[in-house]
């Protein structure tokens, strides 16, 4: 049961370019939803999160746009750099103390000099 | 200073045997996670605990028991050993369950021969 979908599974952009990765959820009681990135030998780190009290959350390059009616949501990296290079996850929880995080299957993103 | 401290880094291990991977967080959190990574299943969850109490068991064997002998511990012992058990094992914390940041150790990458 895969309650978190994430495309592509690899994407590559030229440098200076928009990368933009989605994913979409199934359960509506998803209330937080984080972007971790991780590089090659390291482990996930927490870039970005939204609560669907807004849709949209900004931080510097990378924005997070949240559309709750149709359960999906996206970042957007701006003005995407080499060093941007890394396998980015999506994940959702819904609150209470049973919950834990379900992760997309990634997205691994390239991008070119 | 690494704050979740995973040991060891690399572990090998024959088939049929039995290993315990150490996890200890020095974030004063009360929420500690196991996660699996690997080829077929990017970070795939396995156990959460919350205050040293099992919240919620992902992992269908019996043959991995997590083992908490302090709040900031989260050991996980693996008997039986398979091949297909071969992943990187990630420990995570967060300050509490249910929607707040979660923080990732180095992880321990098991290689089951």
């Amino acid at each position: 049961q895969q309650q978190v979908r994430q495309s592509p599974q690899s994407l590559t952009v030229w440098e200076g370019e928009t990368a933009i990765l989605n994913c979409s959820y199934e359960d509506s009681t998803f209330d937080y939803f984080p972007w971790y990135h991780q590089f090659p030998g390291e482990s996930p780190a927490l870039l970005i999160a939204i609560r669907p009290v807004s849709n949209k959350k900004e931080d510097g390059r990378f924005t997070i746009f949240f559309n709750k009616r149709e359960k999906k949501f996206s970042l957007h990296i701006a003005d995407s750099q080499p060093g941007d290079s890394a396998t980015y996850f999506c994940a959702a929880i819904s609150g209470g103390s049973n919950a834990k995080l379900t992760f997309g299957k990634g997205t691994k993103l390239s991008v070119k000099s | 200073d690494p704050k979740i401290i995973q040991k060891p880094k690399y572990l090998v291990a024959v088939t049929g045997s039995e290993k315990i991977l150490i996890c200890e967080q020095y974030l004063g959190h009360n929420a500690m996670y196991w996660y699996r990574q690997s080829a077929k299943k990017p970070l795939e969850f396995m156990f959460s605990y919350s205050y040293q109490k099992l919240m919620d068991n992902q992992t269908a064997s019996s043959r991995f028991q997590p083992q908490s002998s302090k709040k900031n511990h989260l050991d996980l012992q693996i008997t039986a050993l398979k091949p297909d058990d071969s992943a990187t094992y990630f420990c995570a914390s967060s300050q509490e369950t249910g929607g707040d940041t979660l923080y990732f150790g180095a992880g321990t990458r098991l290689s089951v021969l």
